[in-house]
Order: structure tokens, then C-alpha cells, then sequence
């Protein structure tokens, strides 16, 4: 079956770190991979997503690749801020329909000052 | 950007009444609605989908009667718990889904804590 294994938490960084969350997947087909961040009190916000092998998603200094050899997605920021204190998640949609989002237990940030 | 709204952001229940939370998308129309279920330190689980004017489709395990969605408008969705047990008191979440031709978005409401007493 589909599935999302991510790194546990808490991350606790100080500012001006890098940051390195993985994730890593299993799934039938071609899925398409995201990473969503949950503020505090917020919804869940699409960070960046890739559709495709080798596909480099971007976004706020985030960068994710999809390694489809290491069925891999990790998340990577070369240097974070406290604003970037969050709970992270991967998430998988199966190949042939965005309709079923499939999500990884959460990764919480902490970044201090 | 696209909005979702929940209400209430909390409720607090004794075993055996029913509680209702609604979802709202605020500034655009979603044909698709989903809820989900996400327990302490786990992953968000999908519960059902629900698309304006017709059943929601559930997953596998999740119990159709007890819980009840609606999705009467193009903006609002509702999720009904019936006869709510401590065992339901979880985070429920919603999203609306965006699809256009150049565009598939999910967008996620903040989500209601559901204690069960």
C-alpha cells in the first residue's frame, strides 16, 4: 500500500541553521509528493510539491527533490529563521488522482533565536 | 489566498450527544470537500470525501452512521459525530479542493478538537 514515513520530532535548531527533515515513501505507480507546514492556530499550507521524478520543488528558501531510486523527499533549508517554527508534513498523492492525500506523522520545528 | 474556515475550533461533549462541525471555504467555490482525522503525534487520516449534492465516499473502516457528512452548498460541508464516545475525541480537519486546468489544490481548514467526556 501507499505510505509516508518521516522523521520524528521535535527539531530544535538555532536561527541560521540548516535544516534537513526526511521523508520517504512507498507506493505503487507515480505519485505526486508535497510538503504541507502547519503554523500555530493555521490550516495546513502546501509549502512546495514535485509531480515527477528528479522534479526540484521550491519555495520560502524550502527545497525538496524527488528521488525516485531512494524513494526519498526530504525537505532542506539552508538557513532557517525563527518564523520557520512549525509542524512539517510529507505527504503523498497516488498516481491517477490528487483526491487522497496519504500523510507522514508531522515533523515539529523549533528555532531559536 | 483560498480561505477554509472550521467552526467551532473546539467542543467539549458528554458520551452520547452528537456534535457538528462545519467547514467553509470563504472566498471561492469547492466541489470537493475532505475530512480528516489526525490522533496525538500521528498522521492525518482521510475519513470521507464529500462533493456538493451527492453522498460522501468513506474509507475503509470508517463508520458511515456515526459519521454523517453533508455537503449542502458549494462553500459549506459539515461533519456530523453521532452519539459521540471519548474514543472520537480526536483533531478533525477539512480541506477544499481547487481543480482547474492549470491548478490542483487542497486547501485546509485549522481543524476542531473533539473531547469526548
Amino acid at each position: 500500500g501507499n505510505s509516508v514515513t518521516q522523521m520524528e520530532g521535535p527539531v530544535t535548531l538555532s536561527e541560521e541553521a540548516f535544516l534537513t527533515i526526511n521523508c520517504t515513501y512507498t507506493a505503487t505507480g507515480y505519485p505526486s509528493l508535497f510538503w504541507y507546514v502547519q503554523y500555530p492556530g493555521e490550516g495546513l499550507q502546501l509549502l512546495l510539491k514535485a509531480t515527477k521524478a528528479d522534479d526540484k520543488g521550491s519555495n520560502k528558501g524550502f527545497e525538496a527533490t524527488y528521488r525516485k531510486e531512494t524513494t526519498s523527499f526530504h525537505l532542506e533549508k539552508g538557513s532557517v529563521q525563527v518564523s520557520d517554527s512549525a509542524v512539517y508534513f510529507c505527504a503523498l498523492a497516488p498516481s491517477g488522482g490528487y483526491n487522497k492525500l496519504i500523510f507522514g506523522a508531522g515533523t515539529r520545528l523549533a528555532v531559536h533565536p | 489566498g483560498a480561505v477554509v474556515s472550521q467552526h467551532p475550533s473546539w467542543v467539549i461533549c458528554k458520551s452520547g450527544t452528537s456534535v457538528k462541525i462545519e467547514c467553509r471555504s470563504l472566498d471561492f467555490q469547492a466541489t470537493t470537500m475532505f475530512w480528516y482525522r489526525q490522533f496525538p503525534k500521528q498522521s492525518l487520516m482521510l475519513m470521507a470525501t464529500s462533493n456538493e449534492g451527492s453522498k460522501a465516499t468513506y474509507e475503509q473502516g470508517v463508520e458511515k452512521d456515526k459519521f454523517l457528512i453533508n455537503h449542502a452548498s458549494l462553500t459549506l460541508s459539515t461533519l456530523t459525530v453521532t452519539s459521540a464516545h471519548p474514543e472520537d475525541s480526536s483533531f478533525y480537519i477539512c480541506s477544499a479542493r481547487v481543480a482547474g486546468i492549470s491548478t490542483d489544490t487542497q486547501y485546509f481548514g485549522p481543524g476542531t478538537r473533539l473531547t469526548v467526556l
